[in-house]
């Protein structure tokens, strides 16, 4: 079966502009997830939907950064306007059931 | 707050060695732990995983050892290969899954050969 898409795979900006990265999960995945990993870290879980559904946001900065699950397959990540802090690779995820998580190869993102 | 606490953060291994990552938790909900590995460019595949009910689980050359006493558990790779070179993160997920993953900070391992 196909693995986790994401698109962009790079992405440079200067801070204060906006950036949307893309992901396509596995078919038949309900459950989608968003994290960031900022160099020399691990993964920081930013957003998780369960189908359509948010299911946890706790750690996504909302006063920039938004999510959206369209019909429950795509989901888009945006951030606007963007922090040099923001720099870091956004993985993005997705399960069958709720523990075996299959990750998708990242968006490197560096803000200038 | 560091949930997942993993040691060390670089690791040098000689071919045919054993590569041992160490971690540590806080969150006694935690019931779930699984081992991911990395290549640069890559994103985290699942390696090996493990319940708190083991203490050890073991699949080909990779072992996981579990303390549930003491919080602690940790991947034992054996006969280490240079194409084991990769970083390796502990995590930690609870409520059965509901919740997303908790990562440690990764261990850079490399294998000489």
């Amino acid at each position: 079966e196909a693995g986790v898409a994401q698109s962009p795979r790079y992405k440079i900006i200067e801070k204060r502009q906006s950036v949307a990265f893309w992901c396509n999960p596995i078919s038949g995945h309900a459950t989608l997830y968003w994290y960031q990993q900022i160099l020399g870290q691990g993964p920081k879980l930013l957003i998780q939907f369960q189908n359509n559904g948010v299911v946890d946001d706790s750690q996504l900065p909302k006063d920039r950064f938004s999510a959206e699950r369209l019909k429950g397959v795509d989901s888009t990540l945006k951030i606007q306007p963007a922090k040099l802090e923001d720099s870091a690779v956004y993985l993005c995820a997705s399960s069958r059931g709720l523990e075996t998580q299959y990750f998708g190869p990242g968006t490197r993102l560096l803000v200038l | 707050q560091q949930q997942v606490k993993q040691s060390p953060q670089s690791l040098i291994v000689q071919k045919g060695g054993i590569s041992i990552i160490n971690c540590a938790y806080e969150n006694t909900a935690f019931d779930y732990f699984p081992w991911y590995q990395q290549f640069p460019g890559k994103g985290p595949a699942l390696l090996i995983a493990i319940r708190p009910d083991v203490s050890e689980k073991k699949e080909g050359r990779f072992t996981i050892s579990f303390n549930k006493s003491a919080k602690q558990f940790s991947l034992h790779i054996m006969d280490s290969q240079p194409g084991d070179s990769a970083t390796y993160f502990c995590a930690a997920i609870s409520g059965g899954g509901a919740d997303g993953l908790t990562f440690g900070k990764g261990t850079h391992l490399i294998i000489q050969p």
